[in-house]
């Protein structure tokens, strides 16, 4: 168990549709990362954020978007749903946001767009 | 772009026999290297990490990287693997504060 908490486990909506995933981090850690892992792409970083703010985007659509509230813990929300958002999303979290910190990865949430 | 390549998308081994999964990267400037792996249905596990000193780093249950320099390379290997070492294999990189760049993965499939 790496600490990290993500709700839900499962997600089922249709195209269209906007959801919220939810991630709570490590007790302590002030950063955290979203990362889409589809079969096609492979593990994609979305967004870093590190003690409320934003701190780098990676590979994320303009459909998506995420905050990191003042008890740390943070959601990404993905609206106007489509057949190729269907994947696992993880969060991870680490201590600050240096490069050698050691990101720990909940269990992430599975996403199918119908 | 900063790339980092898993060149085998599965691995096939039988159990005991030794086992080198390849993981190459664009460059190694500042450069901190990890593996990463994820049993079936769950979220990814830190196996090991290279920040800074002895090149050769090793997990707790056997695995062992080797960071090389001039080669670009972060390969993982084990001397012999078990039937509980079936789970997929990502190595990935940070360049200084850059996001971590991960592999595609490699699936390593123990058969006894």
């Amino acid at each position: 168990d790496s600490g990290v908490t993500q709700t839900p486990k499962h997600l089922i909506t249709a195209t269209g549709q906007r959801v919220t995933l939810r991630c709570s981090p490590r007790s302590g850690d002030l950063s955290v990362y979203w990362y889409q892992q589809s079969l096609d792409q492979g593990l994609q970083f979305l967004i870093h954020y590190y003690n409320g703010e934003e701190r780098a985007k990676g590979n994320i659509l303009e459909r998506f978007s995420a905050q990191q509230f003042p008890d740390l813990h943070s959601e990404l929300n993905l609206s106007s749903l489509e057949l190729g958002d269907s994947a696992l999303y993880f969060c991870a979290s680490s201590a600050v946001a240096g490069g050698t910190d050691t990101q720990y990865f909940g269990p992430g949430t599975r996403l199918t767009v119908l | 772009a900063q790339s980092v390549t898993q060149l085998d998308s599965q691995v096939p081994v039988f159990e005991e026999a030794p086992v080198e999964l390849r993981c190459n990267y664009s460059s190694s400037v500042s450069v901190y290297l990890f593996w990463y792996v994820q049993y079936p249905n769950q979220g990814l596990q830190l196996l090991l990490k290279y920040l800074s000193g002895s090149t050769l780093v090793e997990s707790i249950n056997g695995f062992e990287a080797e960071f090389n320099k001039s080669q670009t390379s972060f390969h993982l290997r084990k001397p012999s693997v078990h039937i509980s070492d079936t789970a997929e294999y990502f190595c990935a990189v940070r360049w200084g504060n850059t996001p971590l760049v991960f592999g595609k993965g490699t699936r390593l499939s123990v058969i006894a």
